[in-house]
Formats: C-alpha cells, sequence, structure tokens
C-alpha cells in the first residue's frame, strides 16, 4: 500500500491567496483527519470525517478554513484567504476504525504564508 | 476532559542510555494508550499501544505498561540508539462506547536526541 498521500509537500505563498491541500487515505479506510502542527501550539486536531461525512470540526480555527471530502478517496484543506499565521505542518491522517485504531499519517504539507 | 501530560523535552542522551518518558493522563471511562513517533522531516507513526489496563505495548525494543491506579503510560528503552532521535507523543483516545470520542488526544510531545 502506498500509504497516505498528500500533496504538495511545500508550498510557499502570499498573504490574501487562496491555498488548497491535498490528501489521498489509505484504501479502505472509513476515517480521515486533519492535524496541523507548529511550534507554539503542538498537533492540533482541525477536522475529521466519517465515510466522507464531516463528523467534529470544532478545531477549524476560522471561517477561512473550510475541508472537503467528496468522495472515499481524496479530501481537500482550503484556506481563503491565507494569513502568516497559517503558516504550520498540515498533516492528513487516515484510519480503519476510530477509537483504538491506528492511525496513519502522511508526510505532511509544509506551508509558508508570507 | 481527556487530556495527556507528558514531560517537557528536549532529552539528549548518550548511545546506549536508559531512556524513559514520563505520560500521565486524565480520561472518563477506560482509554486506550498510544505512543506515536515522529522522525525528523516525517509524520506521525505507531510506535506501541495499550487497551486495557497492565496491558503492555511494545515495539523496536520500547515498552510501555498501561497503569491504571496511577494513570501513567510511560515509555522505556533500556539502550538508545542515534536513530532513536524523534519526538515522541503519547496519546489517549475513549471512543463513543465510553461516552467518549473517536478523536485522539495528543500530548505536547518529547524531543529526543541521543548522541554517539
Amino acid at each position: 500500500d502506498a500509504g497516505v498521500i498528500q500533496s504538495p509537500r511545500h508550498e510557499v505563498t502570499e498573504m490574501g491567496q487562496e491555498v488548497t491541500l491535498r490528501c489521498k487515505p489509505i484504501s479502505g479506510h472509513d476515517y480521515l483527519f486533519w492535524y496541523r502542527q507548529t511550534m507554539m501550539r503542538g498537533l492540533e486536531l482541525l477536522i475529521y470525517f466519517n465515510n466522507n461525512v464531516p463528523i467534529d470540526d470544532s478545531g477549524m480555527p476560522e471561517d477561512r478554513f473550510s475541508a472537503k471530502m467528496p468522495n472515499a478517496s481524496f479530501s481537500t484543506l482550503k484556506i481563503q484567504p491565507s494569513e502568516p499565521r497559517d503558516s504550520a505542518v498540515y498533516f492528513c491522517a487516515s484510519s480503519r476504525l476510530a477509537g483504538a485504531d491506528t492511525q496513519y499519517f502522511g508526510p505532511g504539507t509544509r506551508l509558508t504564508v508570507l | 476532559g481527556n487530556s495527556v501530560t507528558q514531560m517537557e523535552g528536549p532529552v539528549t542522551l548518550s548511545e546506549e542510555a536508559f531512556l524513559t518518558i514520563n505520560c500521565t493522563y486524565t480520561a472518563t471511562g477506560y482509554p486506550s494508550l498510544f505512543w506515536y513517533v515522529q522522525y525528523p522531516g516525517e509524520g506521525l507513526q505507531l510506535l506501541l499501544k495499550a487497551t486495557k489496563a497492565d496491558d503492555k505495548g511494545s515495539n523496536k525494543g520500547f515498552e510501555a505498561t498501561y497503569r491504571k491506579e496511577t494513570t501513567s503510560f510511560h515509555l522505556e528503552k533500556g539502550s538508545v540508539q542515534v536513530s532513536d532521535s524523534a519526538v515522541y507523543f503519547c496519546a489517549l483516545s475513549t471512543g463513543f462506547a465510553q461516552g467518549g470520542s473517536e478523536k485522539l488526544v495528543f500530548g505536547k510531545g518529547t524531543k529526543l536526541t541521543v548522541n554517539p
């Protein structure tokens, strides 16, 4: 299995621009999670999906952030407009079940907003 | 609410030294407990887990025992290697069945550096 795939691996953009991060979960996994990691705040869960349906988006910081999962093999996290404080590493993870099941993380997208 | 507290880093050790990273938790019900590891430039990966009290998780020479009486899940390794240099995260999950959530709750992470 190829594991969780994220693209792009690095993104540099200017403040005010729209940014779209992409994720392909492991086939057969019903859960997909989006996390953000910064030095100051550590690892934060932004949103997660079960069977393509958003279950909990309480971690999404502002209305500038949105996430979709149009099908079982693809999800996007969009930031519009981007701000310098959005600079972070964004991880996507997937799991077959929830709770005690293992989450498999992608390599992350390092976002820099100038 | 559920929470995880792990020892502040960074931790710096010499090769072949003994490692302990402390982790304690607060949770309703009976959580499952995890240690994830993040190597430089990579995503997190599961290192080991335990799903009930007194279980011991182990992998790659690392061990952790689920201690319900002390609400702890300390990570240990008898002899660390340079290749163990990474950030280690303790985490828990309680699951809907116990009135919890499907989410993992992570600690803040402990950075380990092992010098040759």
